[in-house]
This record gives structure tokens, C-alpha cells and sequence, in this order.
């Protein structure tokens, strides 16, 4: 167990909707991080929050968007569903390394299925 | 932006043999490279890193070198065992604006036979 948790494990809907995942990163931890896991496009991260302020960007979609509470909690929300969207959503938190590198665990997913 | 190749995508080797996994990274200012393993439906778990100043380090039967020279990092398993079978991910970390960016390879699948 990472001490990351996510929200829902699993999750079925249709084209055209919308979803919100949930993300709570380990105690002490300020970032956290999003990523989409699809059979083709592999591990691919999406975007970094730190305490509340978005830090970095990935390949994400104008359909989707993030945010970071005070709580350190975060929110995925993934709007107009396409069949495509359907993948493992991962949400990792870190804590800062000496470098400026941060060491990322990851929660355990969320299954999104569009159909 | 950054790019990372893995090799190979997928490896079979004997209980007992060693498995070595390799990536190239394009980015000269990859400063951190963790490898993670992910077992069938579950989160991709941290199992060993090395910064960009260190050449090597090993934890029990795990290594993992770098050549930043080159610009390519390997993952070396000795003495493998059925419970090592899973997908292998190497990353190339680069910081960007005040936050990371992990880039990650396309997963090296390793099977352990008996």
C-alpha cells in the first residue's frame, strides 16, 4: 500500500458524459500528479499539482481539467466522454528529493470504461 | 520534449538467470530515473531509482546503472525469480517551470519460467 487512495475503483458510462475522479496523496505530500494508462499509449502523464498551484502539463485534453484543494486532495474531471477515453487513471503523490527530483507512488486506479 | 525507449518489450528467462532491461532517454536534462514494476491490474510500484550524479546503485537483486554520456539507464535482476514476472517501466525525469515532468518507456514484459 502507497498510502495514495483513489476514487472510484471502477467506473462504467457512456459517450458524451462526464466523470470527476478522486485523489488523496500520502500524509506530507504537496504534489500530486495525474496520469492515463491505455493499452496503446502506455503510461502517459497528464499533470502536476503542489500544494494547490498547477505546476506541470502533459499531454492532457482540453476536456479535461484538475484542481488541488487546501486539503491536498485532487479532483480529475474528464467531460464529453469519447470510447477512447476508456483506460487506468492513476493519480501518484511525491515527496522532494535533494535534486528537485520528486519520488512519485502511485494510488491504485481508477478503471474508466466508455461505452 | 522528452523521449524514452525501452528495449526489449517483452523477456523470458529461466528461474535463476538475470533479466536486463535497457532505455535511452533524449533529453540531456533528465536529472532522475525510477524504474517501476507493474503486476497485472495494480499500481505501478517504485522498485528502484539512481539521480543523475550517481553511475550505479544496486539494493539486493536489483541494480541499475547510468550512463549519462550516452544518455541510457539499465535495470539488472539477478537471480530471478517467478515472482519478478511483471511489466517493467523505466522514466526520465526533467524539471520544468517549478514542477516534473516523468516521461515514461513503453514496459519491458518479463516472464520467469520454471
Amino acid at each position: 500500500d502507497s498510502g495514495v487512495t483513489q476514487t472510484p475503483k471502477h467506473l462504467i458510462t457512456a459517450t458524451g458524459q462526464r466523470v470527476t475522479l478522486r485523489c488523496s496523496p500520502r500524509s506530507g505530500d504537496l504534489s500530486v500528479y495525474w496520469y492515463q494508462q491505455s493499452l496503446d499509449q502506455g503510461l502517459q502523464f497528464l499533470i502536476q499539482y503542489y500544494n494547490g498551484e498547477e505546476r506541470a502539463k502533459g499531454n492532457i485534453l482540453e476536456r479535461f481539467s484538475a484542481q488541488q484543494f487546501p486539503d491536498l486532495h485532487s479532483e480529475l474531471n474528464l467531460s464529453s466522454l469519447e470510447l477512447g477515453d476508456s483506460a487506468l487513471y492513476f493519480c501518484a503523490s511525491s515527496s522532494r528529493g535533494a535534486s528537485g527530483e520528486e519520488t512519485q507512488y502511485f494510488g491504485p486506479g481508477t478503471r474508466l470504461l466508455v461505452l | 520534449g522528452e523521449n524514452v525507449e525501452q528495449h526489449p518489450s517483452t523477456l523470458s528467462v529461466q528461474e535463476g538467470d538475470s533479466a536486463v532491461i535497457k532505455c535511452t532517454y533524449s533529453d540531456s536534462a533528465s536529472n532522475y530515473f525510477p524504474w517501476y514494476k507493474q503486476e497485472l491490474g495494480k499500481r505501478p510500484q517504485l522498485i528502484i531509482d539512481i539521480r543523475s550524479n550517481v553511475g550505479e546503485k544496486k539494493d539486493q537483486r536489483i541494480a541499475v546503472t547510468l550512463n549519462k554520456t550516452a544518455k541510457h539507464f539499465s535495470l539488472h535482476i539477478t537471480e530471478t525469480q517467478p515472482e519478478d514476472s511483471a511489466v517493467y517501466f523505466c522514466a526520465a525525469n526533467i524539471l520544468t517551470g517549478g514542477g516534473n515532468k516523468l516521461t515514461f518507456g513503453t514496459g519491458t514484459q518479463l516472464k520467469v519460467e520454471l
